[in-house]
């Protein structure tokens, strides 16, 4: 059984651009929740999906977004980045929705100049 | 809303020494509670979860946590701990029958020689 995946491992972008990361889910689990870490703090819930569904939301704008696959990839996108948004950003995949055990993956740490 | 509270941001003990990490949630009927370890440049993993049944949980690497509800806490123990145990513990809460882990700030174990 392979665990849950992240790419890529660091990225550095500018105040303003794009930025897309990438999460790839244990093989049958429906679900991906993203967290974003600040440094020195406690994961913060971003966003759920279930089965290619957004499940639920976090206290984040809209400018952060999200896709799942059927293939248990997701991505999650920000745009109009922020100085504020530099941070671990970690993916974790469960078998349903609802409250079954995350399982994280390594992270992507994001820095915003 | 659940929240979560560790109050020691930094736990440094003697190896061999037994360790007490302090968890404390807000008062909800029902909640399942988690315990994450995070080395350095890390993911997230999990150590041991409540979700019901006994109230002693023994989890994976020598570690145990009791739910305690009158006192809404999730304290994690070790008995002897190793150099190898030095990391960043966290704890989660989630509100049986919602999607999302809410986090403590973390506590930051170290293990001295």
């Amino acid at each position: 059984e392979t665990g849950v995946t992240q790419s890529p491992t660091h990225l550095i972008k500018t105040r303003g651009q794009q930025v897309t990361l990438r999460c790839s889910s244990q093989s049958g689990h429906n679900t991906v929740s993203w967290y974003q870490q600040a440094l020195g703090q406690g994961p913060q819930f971003i966003f759920q999906y279930y089965r290619e569904e957004e499940n639920g939301r976090g206290n984040f704008p809209p400018r952060f977004s999200g896709l799942q696959f059927p293939n248990y990839s997701s991505e999650l996108n920000v745009n109009a980045l922020e100085l504020d948004d530099s941070a671990l950003y970690l993916c974790a995949s469960s078998l349903g929705s609802g409250t079954d055990t995350q399982y994280f993956g390594p992270g992507t740490r994001l820095t915003v100049l | 809303a659940q929240s979560v509270t560790q109050l020691d941001s930094q736990v440094p003990v003697f190896e061999e020494a037994p360790v007490e990490l302090r968890c404390n949630y807000s008062s909800s009927v029902s909640v399942y509670l988690f315990w994450y370890v995070q080395y350095p440049n890390q993911g997230l993993q999990l150590l041991l979860k409540y979700l019901s049944g006994s109230t002693l949980v023994k989890g994976i690497n020598g570690f145990e946590a009791e739910f305690n509800k009158s006192q809404t806490s999730f304290h994690l123990r070790k008995p002897s701990v190793h150099i190898s145990d030095t990391a960043e513990y966290f704890c989660a809460v989630s509100d049986q029958g919602t999607y999302k882990y809410i986090f403590g700030t973390g506590t930051r174990l170290k293990v001295l020689a």
